[in-house]
């Protein structure tokens, strides 16, 4: 059981925009900054989102991220059937003193 | 560009122990914490300890602690994980992250190494 809860799955059609929530806490969320990583099939996990908004250089302006209180989305636009993968969340939660993450949500293109 | 390598994986048998390595480059390894994250086949991203860029700030998760030992010697650029007591549920693609803070589940991972415990 993750403490992040994220669907464990989302799809949509090529072009379209998907949206990928992750829901935490005022320990975790609520206080901390929020990453999102992308996990291509057999690659390690890349990292898509940092500090809740930010992009690392090289990853398109389609992905963005976004933080509200105790949540944090994954918005992609203009899907490619390149970005079938799975998609984490992660942050530090301070009652736990530890990082989590949410539990994964495989995204397929139609 | 952000490298991260991790090396030191393979095959063990359950109660022995593997020590694993990473080595940092195009960044300055000395200003970032580092971080270890697995994850087992077909599983989750599992957050496993962090340490501060100068190794005096120390966590892990609880399902590791008293067994990992996270060290780093920045001279060499170097991140390890001092891994005992194995066992079968440790089995895993191992990870190393740099990350901005030692309170974070790290940012940048590695291509990441592979354990092995069985008998």
């Amino acid at each position: 059981q993750s403490v992040l809860t994220q669907p464990p799955s989302v799809s949509a059609a090529p072009g379209q925009k998907v949206t990928i929530s992750c829901s935490g806490s005022g320990s975790n969320i609520g206080s901390s900054s929020v990453s999102w990583y992308q996990q291509l099939p057999g690659a390690a996990p890349k990292l898509l989102i940092y500090e809740n908004t930010k992009r690392p250089s090289g990853i398109p302006a389609r992905f963005s991220g976004s933080k509200s209180v105790t949540s944090a989305t994954l918005a992609i636009t203009g899907l490619q059937a390149g970005d079938e993968a799975d998609y984490y969340c992660g942050t530090w939660d301070t009652s736990l003193s530890a990082g989590v993450f949410g539990g994964g949500t495989r995204l397929t293109v139609l | 560009e952000v490298q991260l390598v991790e090396s030191g994986g393979g095959l063990v048998q359950p109660g022995r122990s593997l020590r694993l390595s990473c080595v940092g480059s195009g960044f300055s390894f000395d200003d970032y914490a580092m971080h270890w994250v697995r994850q087992a086949p077909g599983k989750g991203l599992e957050w496993l300890s962090g340490i501060s860029w100068n190794g005096v700030t120390i966590v892990y998760a609880d399902s590791v602690k008293g067994r990992f030992i996270i060290s780093r010697d920045n001279a060499k650029n170097s991140l390890y994980l001092q891994m005992n007591s194995l066992r079968a549920e440790d089995s895993a693609f191992y990870y190393c992250a740099k990350a901005n803070s030692v309170r974070s589940p790290g940012d940048y991972l590695g291509q990441g190494t592979l354990v092995t415990v069985s008998s």
